[in-house]
């Protein structure tokens, strides 16, 4: 049982270079969500899918799409990266199923370092 | 609008001592609150929770938390510090009607020998 798992550790990209971040958890958890994190920021939510389907805005969405694959997989991608972009990128996913939203515990995977040159 | 505020960027503490880390929110409605513990180049880890009941709140390695509706609180204790919880603490809020969490900024805890 891996949980959460994100692919690359690590990336460098050039401004106006595209990626995409992978996110996978093998939880069947309902909701997942990309953050990022910067210091002094805390974590900021960039976008979120409830559930198999469906995806929405967070915080900062601006210069970010999504992808929710199949209850899996949730990716982010870079369309055209800006050096505003660097920052330590984290996927969660938590089980909404249960209950009101808003009390689920979330599990993190290990996070994404991005800079942009 | 729903905000969350930790007040330390940096708590200092000796090993052995009683630690707090202090957290506020600013909530309509209900609040939901969690506590989750980073360290160094990992994912976040949950600690523990508040939803209803008990306002005393007991998690992993020995933390606890203890919501105050009145003081708008939810500060995170160990009744004694040690090395290895030196880490990057971050308080988060839920709300009833969304799966999203807002998080403090966080507070680095330094526990010293």
């Amino acid at each position: 049982n891996a949980g959460v798992t994100q692919t690359p550790k690590f990336q460098v990209l050039k401004t106006g270079q595209s990626m995409t971040l992978q996110c996978a958890q093998d939880m069947n958890h309902n909701s997942m969500y990309w953050y990022r994190q910067d210091p002094g920021m805390g974590l900021r939510l960039i976008y979120y899918s409830a559930s198999e389907g469906t995806t929405d805005k967070g915080e900062v969405p601006n210069g970010y799409n999504v992808s929710r694959l199949n209850k899996r997989e949730f990716s982010l991608r870079l369309e055209s990266a800006a050096p505003s972009q660097t920052s330590v990128y984290f996927c969660a996913s938590s089980d909404s199923a249960g209950g009101p939203g808003g009390t689920d515990t979330q599990y993190f995977g290990p996070g994404t370092r991005l800079t942009v040159l | 609008a729903q905000s969350v505020a930790q007040p330390e960027d940096q708590v200092n503490v000796a090993e052995g001592n009683p630690l707090t880390v202090k957290c506020t929110y600013s909530v309509s409605g209900n609040p939901y609150l969690f506590w989750y513990v980073q360290y160094p180049n990992r994912g976040l880890q949950f600690l523990l929770k508040y939803i209803t009941g008990d306002n005393l709140v007991k998690g992993s390695y020995g933390f606890e938390a203890e919501f105050n509706k009145s003081q708008t609180s939810f500060h995170l204790k160990k009744p004694s510090a040690l090395v290895s919880d030196s880490a990057l603490y971050f308080c988060a809020v839920g709300f009833y009607n969304t799966d999203k969490l807002i998080f403090g900024t966080g507070t680095r805890l330094q526990v010293f020998p």
